[in-house]
């Protein structure tokens, strides 16, 4: 399967700890996106890169969370000092570029569900 | 915050019977896409309506898009059982070439389709 795959699917952490999770995006596509949902909510956006390079970031993302996508393949998300308002469902999702680029959907990992106890 | 506003919030029906499910937004947008997502599951596309177009559809599904209400319905038609899940409205603003394809979404619609 060529799809969107993320590591791991569920992180139990305890509050204060640092985790880090993985997306591997679809081969081809050039922008990767994470979002946060939590429970009875739509996603909502938190960063945006162009092959390795981090072109938008969310308010959202406070000084705790960092992301990289170092050789603009795969990409890391690491939350420092995790707090219990961090718990929630990391997405990933990936797009090409080229074309009517401005049309493109993006497709989805299943996610990574995270609980900060 | 959340720019989409999807209504209802959650819709019972049975099987066979259609589906429509509106969403609302706020700001100009370039397009307008709409993802179904599995309970506790990442999110699979449906359909996308540029903002030039006023209908769109794909098999059992309709969308429509009316930018002077900023607003777009999704229709599902002879609904099965297999339909049940969340439904978001996500909108990509129309901001140049400096939006990036990001999405805001709504909160989305729980739809529950009873056998």
């Amino acid at each position: 399967d060529t799809g969107v795959s993320q590591d791991p699917r569920h992180k139990i952490t305890k509050r204060g700890q640092n985790v880090t999770f993985r997306c591997d995006p679809i081969s081809e596509h050039n922008r990767l996106y994470w979002y946060r949902q939590t429970l009875g909510q739509g996603p909502e956006f938190l960063t945006y890169f162009q092959n390795e390079a981090q072109l938008e970031k969310s308010r959202l993302l406070s000084d705790r969370f960092s992301a990289e996508r170092p050789k603009g393949s795969f990409s890391t998300l690491e939350i420092q000092r995790t707090e219990q308002g961090d718990s929630a469902m990391y997405l990933c999702a990936s797009s090409p570029i080229g074309g009517m680029s401005s049309y493109n959907e993006q497709f989805f990992g299943p996610g990574t569900r995270l609980t900060v106890l | 915050s959340q720019q989409g506003e999807e209504d209802p919030q959650a819709l019972s029906i049975q099987e066979g019977e259609n589906a429509t499910m509106n969403c609302s937004y706020k700001t100009s947008i370039n397009n307008l896409q709409w993802y179904r997502q599995n309970s506790g599951r990442g999110l699979v596309h449906l359909i996308l309506i540029r903002s030039n177009e006023r209908e769109k559809h794909s098999g059992r599904l309709r969308v429509t898009l009316d930018t002077s209400k900023k607003s777009s319905s999704l229709l599902i038609t002879a609904s099965r059982a297999a339909d049940t899940a969340s439904y978001f409205c996500a909108t990509r603003r129309n901001a140049g070439g400096t939006s990036y394809g990001k999405l805001t979404f709504g909160q989305g619609t729980i739809l529950t389709v009873h056998p």
